[in-house]
């Protein structure tokens, strides 16, 4: 079965720093990977996803995230924050053996600083 | 291109009451639909999800129903509300290939009272 740990449930960063979520994953058979973003009550919104290509995915709003193998991670970064980045971070797993499910990290709420 | 709508967006209701929400989905078929609830300052909770009409599959037993009466829609329920069932409930949906990526509709924010 696999598994999906976001470290920070709360990560809080100057407008113009870098951003940096962190994302591990469990899974025995080869996952993909996924960041959504949540505005506050309104339905999640993929950022991007990795699909075993490229190892380095680029998404949107300036987001990328890196799948790291050997330290099963896929941290999402962005080099400079905005104000418009605060919002809540979901990073989720499927596996192409775990049938129709995609499990879902806990969520990591992003504060951006004037 | 695909798109998913839910109504209603927001609903007050009393304890004891009955609900119904619903998701249609456009611009695709035979899709894979799911009922998440996030309760706040909580994450995503998987309710249901559905591989095909009538194919209901339960995560967490609770108060809730869901069903898919047709192939793009799929309708959570239940016969009595309680105070636990307030939240934001998110219906999704997949489709057919491997990477199971979901894209989600707008939520319904549900406050029982």
């Amino acid at each position: 079965a696999q598994s999906v740990t976001q470290l920070g449930s709360h990560v809080s960063v100057s407008e113009g720093a870098l951003v940096l979520l962190r994302c591990n994953y469990s899974s025995s058979v080869p996952p993909y990977l996924f960041w959504y973003v949540q505005y506050p009550n309104q339905g999640l919104q993929l950022l991007l996803k990795y699909t075993s290509a490229a190892t380095l995915v680029k998404g949107i709003n300036g987001f990328e995230a890196e799948f790291k193998k050997s330290e099963t991670s896929f941290h999402l970064t962005k080099p400079s924050a905005h104000m418009s980045d605060a919002a809540e971070y979901f990073c989720a797993v499927s596996t192409y053996t775990g049938g129709f499910k995609t499990i879902f990290g806990a969520g990591t709420r992003l504060f951006v600083k004037a | 291109s695909q798109t998913i709508h839910q109504w209603p967006a927001t609903l007050v209701q009393p304890v004891g009451s009955p609900l119904s929400l619903e998701c249609t989905v456009e611009g695709t078929s035979n899709p894979n639909l799911y009922w998440y609830r996030q309760a706040a300052g909580r994450g995503l909770q998987l309710l249901f999800y559905s591989v095909g009409i009538g194919q209901i599959s339960s995560e967490v037993p609770q108060n809730l129903s869901a069903s898919r009466p047709q192939d793009r829609q799929f309708i959570l329920s239940s016969k009595k509300l309680l105070l636990s069932d307030s939240g934001f409930y998110l219906c999704a949906w997949s489709g057919r290939d491997r990477y199971n990526e979901q894209f989600f509709g707008p939520g319904t924010r549900l406050t029982v009272l």
